[in-house]
């Protein structure tokens, strides 16, 4: 099976400044990786993707780096605004099963 | 508007009860997908179905059940037999149109108590 683990549970950042959050999956043949903000009591929104043969992506103020050697993704936020505060989750899928996993989540709070 | 729905947004129910959570989607998205989030947790997946009349279960599905008997609705129900049942249940959807990976989906979510 899959399991992905967020490096932090918590991540505290300054507005203005860039923030990283970190995220490593244990199965090789993972071949597809997403990321979601999720704010409190709502569900999760699409941040950013990638597949296992790019190594890099980049969204408006995001990007998604794939180390698939260690088996770690990173996800970069530039200028952090206070708008960016809520819980991000890296998530893994894998050949036929479409379904995802989800690590357990990192909340970034961002000060003002 | 496209999007998925959930209702309701809370429900409480009584230990012992069955009770069904509901998930409508209008994206013609042929994947349908319920997770569990309990707090300070990941979301872990309860059963997907990839196409109408068929449906496959994930890492906790004991105590729970689905039906996908049309391609917009998948509903959960919650029996008696899960022994905590307490949680926020989410739906999501995907369109998995040939071969490749494509984001699902959420839909607002279920917060149900069980009292």
């Amino acid at each position: 099976g899959e399991s992905v683990g967020l490096h932090l549970p918590t991540l505290s950042v300054q507005e203005g400044d860039n923030s990283i959050i970190n995220c490593a999956y244990s199965n090789s043949a993972s071949d597809y990786f997403i990321w979601y903000k999720q704010e409190s009591g709502k569900g999760p929104q699409f941040i950013i993707d990638i597949r296992s043969n790019m190594d890099k992506r980049q969204g408006q103020r995001v990007t998604v780096l794939l180390n698939k050697t260690v088996k770690h993704l990173s996800l970069q936020i530039a200028a952090t605004q206070p708008g960016d505060s809520a819980v991000y989750f890296c998530a893994a899928s894998q050949g036929g099963r479409r379904a995802l996993t989800f690590g357990s989540g990192t909340r970034l709070q961002v000060q003002p | 508007d496209g999007g998925i729905t959930q209702s309701p947004k809370y429900l409480f129910r009584k230990e012992g009860q069955n009770v069904t959570l509901s998930c409508e989607q209008n994206l013609n998205h042929d994947a349908m997908y319920w997770y569990r989030q309990d707090p300070g947790q990941g979301l872990r997946l309860i059963y997907y179905s990839q196409i109408v009349n068929d449906f496959q279960k994930g890492d906790i599905a004991e105590g729970y059940s689905v039906s996908r008997e049309k391609k917009e609705s998948f509903p959960l129900t919650v029996t008696s037999a899960q022994k905590n049942p307490t949680a926020f249940y989410l739906c999501a959807s995907s369109d998995t149109q040939g071969f490749s990976y494509n984001e699902q989906f959420f839909g607002p979510g279920t917060r149900l108590t069980v009292l």
